[in-house]
């Protein structure tokens, strides 16, 4: 399989729940971002990997724990969720050292708070 | 520093017209830059590049844009719209050198312009 693949497409969970998002690609990148697409707001980066290493945070909750095993995979671990969480959860990457390429990325995570 | 305004966070445009999404930019360093198209509940999908070659870039879909220096812009344009053009669509812009000590290739989206298309 080629590009960025996200699981689950949907994903509805209570507050007190806890879950992950998976994101894995196969275009032999090495850095990985999460965004945050909520109704009617800009997309909001979350998290950087450059190389396996966390290298940006923009604020954001620790609800929200990210996980960089390796090059090829993503991870956003969530818990205790409030319900403005709900949004679209999209991954993407990128060379590191590619800028001229942009960024692929996945088809997005639906999540809803209840 | 680099952003990026898109004008018009809604443009409407009957099938068979014109499109015209615009979209200017401020970078310290020259700027690649990039159009995104995203389809409800879909991820963003690469439409463009401008990467400092030929300043009137083809992308897919019969879309093109032209990367003007002196007025900072990179305006998307189609010359007929079709129904299946209906989406979300993003400018980025990111740095040709990484500065300020990232060790990656920066995108910074515009707000994005919703474009309809009515029969």
């Amino acid at each position: 399989e080629t590009g960025v693949t996200q699981t689950p497409r949907h994903l509805v969970m209570g507050m007190t729940n806890k879950k992950s998002l998976k994101c894995e690609q196969h275009l032999g990148h090495n850095a990985m971002y999460w965004y945050k697409q909520s109704a009617k707001k800009p997309l909001e980066l979350m998290f950087v990997y450059s190389l396996e290493e966390r290298v940006e945070n923009n604020s954001v909750p620790s609800r929200f724990s990210p996980e960089c095993p390796n090059s090829s995979h993503l991870f956003l671990h969530l818990h205790t969720l409030q319900p403005e969480d709900s949004a679209l959860y999209l991954c993407a990457s990128s060379q590191v050292s590619g800028s001229r390429y942009g960024y692929t990325f996945g088809s997005g995570t639906r999540l809803t708070v209840v | 520093a680099q952003s990026v305004t898109q004008l018009g966070s809604h443009v409407s445009v009957s099938e068979g017209a014109l499109v015209l999404l615009r979209c200017n930019y401020s970078s310290s360093v020259p700027p690649y830059l990039f159009w995104y198209v995203q389809y409800p509940n879909q991820g963003l999908q690469l439409l463009l590049k401008y990467t400092s070659a030929a300043t009137l870039v083809k992308g897919i879909n019969g879309f093109e844009a032209e990367f003007k220096k002196s007025e900072t812009s990179f305006h998307l344009t189609k010359p007929s719209a079709h129904m299946s053009d209906a989406a979300e669509y993003f400018c980025a812009v990111s740095p040709t050198i990484n500065a300020g000590g990232t060790s990656y290739g920066k995108l910074t989206f515009g707000q994005g312009t919703i474009l309809t298309v009515h029969p």
